[in-house]
């Protein structure tokens, strides 16, 4: 069975740094694309960012792009997210999916952990 | 990276069939079919379940169906169930090689 397991997430300061990670189980980590989507409180999904099955290329909505990095370390079968310069409109649940092999549907998702920007 | 277009909210009776829209533009529903629909329970994570326009994952009931026309996809529910409502979300694959998704449609079962 597959699983996701974010970890990470919590109240940063409004400019601050948090890491996400995402640990999988349950099938070949290293043959799958990742992605990392979130849901602001109340309201729709967003999709953030995409890592290959190799770790490049990377893919980032503008809304993150330039202050947030994907990345993956196969060997721990963990994806991360680093967010930087943190903003209050980056609070959200943040979600890790697994696509679908070699297609562009996520399959697979976590149970999500609550970023929370205040000050 | 503007949201994909769909109704705010679609209801219907027990046993009806509903049609959801997600309007996109050329750079992304009209031209690939990457199109994937996912439904979220309160609280819950999503669920995919549609994928590539009109596929269904393993497990998922053949209630659900997919199409594409132009630059305009729709997910249908026939014999629509209390367990169907939900929030439905539909998704697709960009030019830009990028995601997107669309605003979210309530479905409430009268």
């Amino acid at each position: 069975e597959v699983q996701l397991l974010e970890s990470g997430g919590g109240l940063v300061q409004p400019g601050g740094s948090l890491r996400l990670s995402c640990a999988g189980s349950g099938f070949t980590f290293s043959s799958y694309a990742m992605n990392w989507v979130r849901q602001a409180p109340g309201k729709g999904l967003e999709w953030v960012s995409t890592i290959s099955d190799s770790g490049d290329p990377t893919y980032y909505a503008d809304s993150v792009k330039g202050r947030f990095a994907i990345s993956r370390d196969n060997s721990k079968n963990t994806l991360y997210l680093q967010m930087n310069s943190l903003r209050a409109e980056d609070t959200a649940v943040y979600y890790c999916a697994k696509d679908r092999y070699n297609d562009y549907a996520a399959d697979s998702w976590g149970q999500g952990t609550l970023v929370t920007v205040s000050s | 990276q503007s949201a994909l277009t769909q109704p705010a909210s679609v209801s219907g009776s027990p046993g009806q069939s509903i049609t959801i829209s997600c309007t996109g533009t050329s750079s992304d529903v009209g031209t690939y079919n990457y199109v994937s629909w996912y439904q979220q329970h309160p609280g819950k994570a999503p669920k995919l379940i549609i994928y590539d326009v009109s596929n269904r994952p393993s497990g998922v009931s053949n209630r659900f169906s997919g199409s594409k026309s132009g630059n305009t996809a729709s997910l249908t529910i026939s014999g629509l169930q209390a367990e169907d409502e939900a929030d439905y979300y539909c998704n697709s694959y960009t030019s830009s090689s990028t995601r997107v998704f669309g605003t979210g449609t309530r479905v409430t079962v009268l």
